[in-house]
């Protein structure tokens, strides 16, 4: 149980590309729903925190203009990285969580390369 | 700030002895602590949560200890085998805030 899908797990664009990011909670729902992002040999950065229905808390430093998250609904979050730049580049990592405080489920990331 | 130190080196063990992974903590009060692996290329798996009142967990051949006086969990694993290879990520958190991840400490069992 507690199966997460992330798609796609690859993607190489252009600059000024969009590009979005699936993230969806295969049988359970995820009242809540983690963006990260993760460098080589560094620890997973949160970008922001959505929970179904309302808008996505973000991180300190994280453009929310740049990375649009949307909660539609208790199985499906989307991350789409806009106008994306090479330095916009990285490994983004999804992760639901059911209701309370308990452990996350993670999706298998997104190797996002621009261009 | 909070802050959670692993030993970012890589531990290699031998096959069929205890790997130990430490995790220690600073300047934080979490309510309880997790541990995931993490294979090269792929999302975090959850393995195990312990809470603040819990000293000890098992499951399997897995064991974590969580001291909140020494601010310390230590994440074992017995008999391991080269399939355990991988990186494990302690992460802390309390209530419904935010949990924090470390760096993780890479395992490589050898045969």
């Amino acid at each position: 149980g507690a199966v997460v899908s992330q798609h796609p797990s690859w993607v190489i664009c252009k600059s000024g590309t969009s590009v979005k990011i699936e993230c969806r909670s295969l049988d359970f729902q995820a009242t809540t729903m983690f963006w990260y992002r993760q460098f080589p040999k560094q620890s997973l950065m949160l970008m922001a925190t959505s929970n179904e229905g309302s808008k996505a808390t973000y991180e300190q430093g994280v453009e929310k203009d740049k990375f649009l998250i949307n909660h539609a609904s208790l199985t499906l979050s989307t991350l789409t990285v806009t106008s994306a730049h090479p330095e916009d580049s990285s490994f983004y990592i999804c992760s639901a969580r059911g209701q309370g405080a308990g452990p996350q489920h993670f999706g298998d990331g997104t190797r996002l390369s621009i261009l | 700030s909070q802050k959670i130190e692993q030993n970012s080196e890589a531990l290699n063990i031998q096959e069929g002895k205890t790997a130990t992974l430490t995790c220690n903590y600073t300047n934080y009060s979490p309510a309880y602590l997790q541990w995931y692996r993490q294979d090269p290329g792929r999302g975090p798996v959850f393995l195990l949560l312990i809470r603040e009142n819990e000293k000890e967990k098992r499951k399997e051949r897995l064991k974590v200890t969580f001291d909140t006086t020494l601010k310390q969990s230590l994440f074992h694993i017995t008999a391991s085998q080269p399939a355990d290879s991988a990186t494990y990520l302690c992460a802390l958190g309390r209530g419904y805030q935010k949990v924090t991840f470390g760096i993780g400490t890479k395992l490589q069992v050898i045969p």
